[in-house]
């Protein structure tokens, strides 16, 4: 069975600088997606980042990018000009078979 | 476009009542998919229902637990006879076919509860 995992359950980072939450996940397969989803305390999970397992190229989403090890099964998640807004819980899943599992997530503070 | 619509927000019930959770998918999305959250822990999957269909409950408590999507009007998860240990946050989510490779578009929950 597929399982993600977050070692961290909480972080700190100074407003502006850069950050990096971990994940690593199990599989046995060869073709399945990666996310990252923020949820702040209104509740709404919302769509941060997604990677293509079949593509080596890390994905980037303005301030947000990944490191996508496949071999290791790590999928980890730079925050860069960490910013107050970016306060939340962040989740790693995975994605295969019209499942997505969940990690449990790590809670990021933002310091002013 | 409103998105996934999840009505009730927060629910109370009383131990042995029933909990009715709808939810309405983005215009167009024939793909529903019900998580629970509970309290600091990430979503776990429930169930996968399609109109009229259910495609996978792997995910669902054997008992007091029910899911549908009817060919009109919202998705309802119903659980029977609440106990406290079901309260925690119940989110939905759809998606345009299985379209779940671009991730889901998930509604902002609702709290269930239990006194």
């Amino acid at each position: 069975a597929q399982t993600v995992t977050q070692s961290q359950p909480e972080m700190s980072v100074q407003e502006a600088e850069t950050v990096t939450l971990s994940c690593t996940y199990d599989t046995s397969e060869s073709d399945y997606y990666l996310f990252w989803y923020k949820q702040p305390p209104s509740r709404q999970m919302i769509l941060v980042i997604r990677q293509e397992a079949y593509k080596q190229q890390n994905a980037t989403e303005n301030r947000f990018s990944v490191n996508f090890q496949k071999a290791a099964k790590s999928f980890s998640l730079k925050i860069s000009d960490s910013q107050l807004g970016d306060a939340a819980m962040y989740f790693c899943a995975y994605y295969r078979d019209d499942k997505i599992i969940f990690g449990k997530g790590t809670r990021l503070h933002i310091l002013p | 476009n409103a998105g996934v619509m999840q009505n009730p927000r927060h629910l109370v019930r009383r131990r042995g009542q029933e909990a009715r959770l709808r939810c309405s998918p983005m215009k167009g999305h024939s793909h529903v998919y019900w998580y629970r959250q509970l309290p600091e822990e990430g979503l776990k999957f429930m169930v996968y229902l399609q109109k009229e269909n259910i495609i996978d409950e792997s995910g669902m408590p054997k008992e007091r637990f029910s899911a549908e999507f009817p060919k009109e009007g919202p998705s309802i998860l119903r659980i029977q006879q609440v106990v406290r240990g079901d309260s925690a946050a119940y989110f939905c989510a759809s998606s345009l076919g299985t379209g779940g490779a671009y991730g889901y578009t998930f509604g902002s929950g609702t709290r269930l509860t239990v006194v």
